[in-house]
């Protein structure tokens, strides 16, 4: 079964810029979730998207958005860039939604390292 | 504020020895803790879950509420251990992660 994949693996984008980044679960997943990795924070929560809609969301601006397509196909936008948005964006997907007292392991992709200049 | 906290950025052992990974947690609900870990080029992956109760390449981790602890270890450290570890704490609608202890075996 081929795991998480994600594109682009490297990305350049200039502040102001807009970027879309994308995430493909392992088959039958219907479960995304994003997460920020930066030296500073460290790993943090985005969002969740199953079936199509966003279940949950951590504690990020709204310039932070994303989506989920019928195939589970899940991208993330993050408009009008500012300098802290450099970092590894890891996506992850599950066959169930994220719920409490549900076993349910998280398969993590690659990452997208995302540099703004 | 914190929610997960791991205190050692760094922790080397020696082969053979028992090696400990701190993880403390702040959440006023029933939480589910989580150990991650990723091996050098490798991706991020599930090593234990609490809710399961299981030992995972004899790593074992006991949640401690009293404490507000879910401290990782293993009796006899191994070189191929060597990783970073990062613990979590699920609330129902987010994962929180601590920021990693990095575990060096030392032949």
């Amino acid at each position: 079964k081929a795991g998480v994949t994600q594109t682009p693996r490297y990305l350049i984008k200039t502040r102001g810029q807009q970027v879309t980044l994308s995430c493909s679960p392992i088959s039958g997943h219907r479960s995304v979730s994003w997460y920020q990795q930066t030296p500073g924070q460290g790993l943090q929560f985005l969002f969740e998207y199953f079936s199509e809609t966003q279940r949950n969301k951590g504690n990020f601006p709204g310039r932070f958005s994303g989506r989920q397509f019928s195939n589970s196909r899940s991208e993330m936008n993050v408009s009008t860039l500012e300098l802290g948005d450099s970092a590894l964006y890891l996506c992850a997907s599950s066959l169930f939604p994220l719920l409490a007292g549900v076993v349910n392991e998280q398969f993590f992709g690659p990452g997208t390292r995302l540099t703004v200049l | 504020a914190q929610r997960v906290t791991q205190p050692e950025k760094l922790l080397s052992v020696f082969k053979g020895a028992p090696v400990e990974l701190k993880c403390n947690y702040s959440y006023s609900g029933s939480p589910e803790l989580f150990w991650y870990v990723q091996y050098s080029r490798q991706r991020l992956q599930l090593l234990l879950r609490h809710i399961s109760r299981e030992s995972i390449k004899g790593f074992t981790a006991d949640l401690n509420k009293g404490e507000t602890s879910f401290h990782l270890k293993k009796p006899f450290a191994q070189e191929e251990d060597s990783a970073m570890y990062y613990c979590a704490l699920f609330t129902g609608n987010q994962f929180y992660f601590g920021t990693g202890t990095s575990l060096t075996v030392i032949p």
